[in-house]
């Protein structure tokens, strides 16, 4: 069973700052089986990327994808208001079929 | 547009029953992928289970297995979660989500608002 690891926990950061988030697989995977989604508080999730790096539609492109093997970063270049949120990385396998991380919540510093 | 639309949750006692159901529409139900994932009071997202288009394929997590089966009635665009023998970790809301399939590769591209289930005595 494939264990999504994200990092930070919690990231704290200013309205223009890049973020970086990390999503650090067990073994190694296929690109192509990598999802990021965002939450906001109350909100169903959203997808942002799949493919570990294709933009779902309507998503901005400050959000951008990348990685391989077992490391995988979702990184916002230059945050807006609206992004701070929870972010979940998640693997597309076999079983269990969908793995998700446990999660880096983006705050306002 | 595509929506999905959960009901049926609630409190429940432990050992009991619940069948949630998820109404679809803005997109042509039967050639989908359908899953339930849910998320626990303050924590992260956990898929539960899933079904193809035909409903020949299914797949549910280890936590739920035997306890919880899912269904779908592609004439009336709907999915369904029978929760039975409920316990206290299932108190969660539960989202029905799209898959979207392609090159053997899902994700879920689209969202319910989700449905709360508390079980408590």
């Amino acid at each position: 069973e494939i264990v999504l690891t994200q990092s930070p926990g919690t990231l704290s950061l200013s309205p223009g700052e890049r973020a970086t988030l990390s999503c650090r697989a067990s073994q190694r995977i296929s690109s192509s089986y990598l999802a990021w989604y965002q939450q906001k508080p109350g909100q169903a999730p959203r997808l942002l990327i799949y493919g570990a790096s294709s933009r779902a539609t309507g998503v901005p492109d400050r959000f951008s994808g990348s990685g391989s093997g077992t490391d995988f970063t979702l990184t916002i270049s230059g945050l807006e208001p609206e992004d701070f949120a929870v972010y979940y990385c998640q693997h597309y396998g076999s079983s269990p079929r969908y793995t998700f991380g446990q999660g880096t919540k983006l705050e306002i510093k | 547009q595509v929506q999905l639309v959960e009901s049926g949750g609630g409190l429940v006692n432990p050992g009991g029953s619940l069948r949630l159901s998820c109404a679809a529409s803005g997109f042509t139900f039967s050639g989908d992928y359908m899953s339930w994932i849910r998320q626990a009071p303050g924590k992260g997202l956990q898929w539960v289970s899933y079904i193809s288009g035909g409903g020949t394929t299914i797949y549910y997590a280890d936590s739920v297995k035997g306890r919880f089966t899912i269904s779908r009635d592609n004439a009336m665009n709907s999915l369904f979660l029978q929760m039975n023998s409920l316990r206290a970790e299932d108190t969660a809301v539960y989202y029905c989500a799209r898959d979207h399939c392609t090159n053997g590769v899902c994700y879920h591209d689209y969202w319910g608002q989700g449905t709360l289930v508390t079980v408590s005595s």
